[in-house]
This record gives C-alpha cells, structure tokens and sequence, in this order.
C-alpha cells in the first residue's frame, strides 16, 4: 500500500521560502511523476506541477519562477520549495503519485501552511 | 491555461437521488479528463479516469461520460457516503487545471 507523507514548517514568514517534504512508502520514488496541488482556504485545488527523477519537471507558470521541485532518493523523499512567498501562498499542500493515464492515485493527507508575520 | 469550469457549484439532494454533475473545457481536452471526490478534511480521491475508466475499487453508481470539451459524473443513486465535493481536472496539457468543484449536500 502506497502512503504519502507532508511535513513541513507551518507557518513561514512573508518574503521567505516555503519547504515541504513528501515521505513516501510503498512504491519505487524512481519510477513515478510526483505532483504536488495546493488548496486554499476557499477551496479551490491548484496544480502546482509534477516531477520525475532524471527526467524535466513540468510546472504551473503561475509559480515556475519561485518554484524548485526535487527528491532525495535515499531517504525516499520529496521536497517542494516555494521562495519568495506571500499570504497568497497560504494554503494545504498535497504530494500525490501519478498513475498511467495521468491521474494521481494516492495522495497524502496534506500540509497546512500559513504565510504570517 | 485550459479553463475548466463546473455545474452546478452546489446541489442538494437526498439518498437514492440521481446527481449529474457537468464539467466544460475551454478548449478540447479529449479524454483527458480526472474526477475526483472530497469529504470534509480529507485529501481528494481518484473516482474516474480517461473521462469514463471507473477506478479500482469505486462503486459501480459512479459513472463518467464525455470527449473533447463536455463531460460529466453522474451518481446514478447517491449514498450518505456521496455528500461531498467533487473536482474535475483535465490533464491534456500543462498546467493541468481543477475545475471550481461541486459540492453534493443534503
């Protein structure tokens, strides 16, 4: 059974970078893409982009210039680094594996974060 | 970006219902179309896949049709377990955007 895993700093100051982590048991961290999506206080899920080990990422344009997506294949964990955020950025932040047919079949419980001073 | 966009935002309904909920692409998207199901606190689940695949494990009741810019979910006959919200999502081309969601309520 694939499980998922966010952790992360809570909260984050203004201006600063915002780093998650995504623990994953159950499958090979190296043969799959890995989105992450966020989902603001509203509602609304945002896909942020998807990453490939050894392979380009693909990601939102809206977030690309802030955004760097990366994994540690020893410790079978992902990291999402948001720099330069704002209160915009506060939201749940999911991992989740994506299956043929692009659709992301198991997700994490997510990782509230709230940008404050 | 491929705006996605959902009908409608809410609906009420009661046990044994039939609910259709509507999904519209702003350009075609084929059948590269996801739906997915959220309950209050908890992370979204895979319901259908390629627009109309019934993922393993999800009650038959669930039903998915369209191509290209129109689709819908319809529950052919909503249990108490159905009440909550769903999400389209089209990954035809990137950024692969969610629809705005609709929520199922009693």
């Amino acid at each position: 059974q694939v499980q998922l895993q966010e952790s992360g700093p809570g909260l984050v100051q203004p201006s600063e970078t915002l780093s998650l982590t995504c623990t994953v048991s159950g499958a090979s961290i190296n043969t799959y893409y890995w989105n992450w999506i966020r989902q603001s206080a509203g509602g609304g899920l945002e896909w942020i982009g998807r990453f490939y080990i050894g392979v380009n990422s693909d990601s939102n344009p809206s977030l690309r210039s802030r955004l760097t997506m990366s994994a540690d294949t020893s410790k079978k964990q992902l990291s999402l680094k948001i720099k330069s955020v704002t209160a915009a950025d506060t939201a749940i932040y999911y991992c989740a594996r994506e299956m043929a047919g692009r659709r992301l079949e198991d997700w994490g419980q997510g990782a509230l974060v709230t940008v404050s001073s | 970006d491929i705006q996605m966009t959902q009908s409608p935002s809410s609906v009420s309904a009661s046990v044994g219902d039939r609910v259709t909920i509507t999904c519209r692409a702003s350009q075609s998207i084929s059948s590269w179309l996801v739906w997915y199901q959220q309950r209050p606190g908890k992370a979204p689940k895979l319901l259908i896949y390629a627009a109309a695949s019934l993922q393993s494990g999800v009650p038959s009741r669930f039903r998915g049709r369209g191509s290209g810019t129109e689709f819908t979910l319809t529950i052919t006959s909503l249990q108490p377990e159905d009440f909550a919200t769903y999400y389209c999502q089209q990954s035809s081309s990137f950024p692969h955007t969610f629809g705005g969601g609709t929520r199922v309520e009693v």
